[in-house]
């Protein structure tokens, strides 16, 4: 199947500080990239819904402001913590959609604020 | 709105054992069902589905089927395997009725399946 690879797979950031996380295709391209977030012992949470070249959609209760989501080409999404706290700490997953229809994901990034 | 339920774990079992994970849902109109399993360190991928009722799935010896009436989708395998370690997620999806999975989809809280030798 095809791959999506995260970067970084975990980082550790002070209170206040933002965050970037990228999600990349690696040999298909993606018209459409999903955000989840998976806290422990808890299902996959969809944050928001991506579409190259055009504004994310975010699901109730996801601030657009603190989570900034650009997907400017159609093998790249970058997700944005931004003056992130401890309570973002959690694992983010993407996942593209091929242009075929199967939806891919990503092996997941785990963020720690301290 | 739409939600899945799977059995808690983790579950440990020994090679050659049988594997049931159950897996009910909530959904408005008829969702396609999904199983996605995750290996340490990788990403989720997708094991078997279903689009609709008495669909089964099935891929690597592991079986689902769409079991409209009690709105379930439990996954079974008949001789589990060492390989077989890994967390499962049951998910569906119930905006895009070709059964891709390309529309939201909805998880349950997945399940740790280990297996010993």
């Amino acid at each position: 199947g095809a791959v999506v690879s995260q970067h970084p797979s975990w980082v550790i950031c002070k209170s206040g500080t933002s965050v970037k996380i990228e999600c990349r295709s690696l040999d298909f391209q993606a018209t459409t990239m999903f955000w989840y977030r998976q806290f422990p012992k808890q299902s996959l949470m969809l944050m928001a819904t991506s579409n190259e070249g055009s504004k994310a959609t975010y699901e109730q209760g996801v601030e657009k402001d603190k989570f900034l989501i650009n997907h400017a080409s159609l093998t790249l999404s970058t997700l944005t913590v931004t003056s992130a706290h401890p309570e973002d700490s959690s694992f983010y997953i993407c996942s593209g959609r091929a242009s075929y229809n199967e939806q891919f994901f990503g092996p997941g990034t785990r963020l720690t604020v301290l | 709105g739409d939600s899945v339920t799977q059995m808690e774990g983790p579950v440990t079992l020994s090679e050659e054992a049988f594997l049931t994970i159950n897996c009910t849902y909530t959904a408005t109109g008829y969702p396609s069902l999904f199983w996605y399993v995750q290996y340490p360190g990788e990403g989720l991928q997708l094991l078997l589905k279903a689009t609709k009722a008495d669909d089964k799935g099935s891929n690597k010896g592991f079986e689902a089927t769409y079991r409209k009436e009690t709105t379930s989708f439990h996954l079974e395998k008949g001789s589990v395997q060492v390989s077989d370690s890994a967390v499962y997620f049951c998910a569906l999806t119930s905006d895009d009725a070709g059964g891709t999975s390309y529309g939201k989809l909805t998880f349950g809280q997945g399940t740790i399946l280990t297996v010993h030798p």
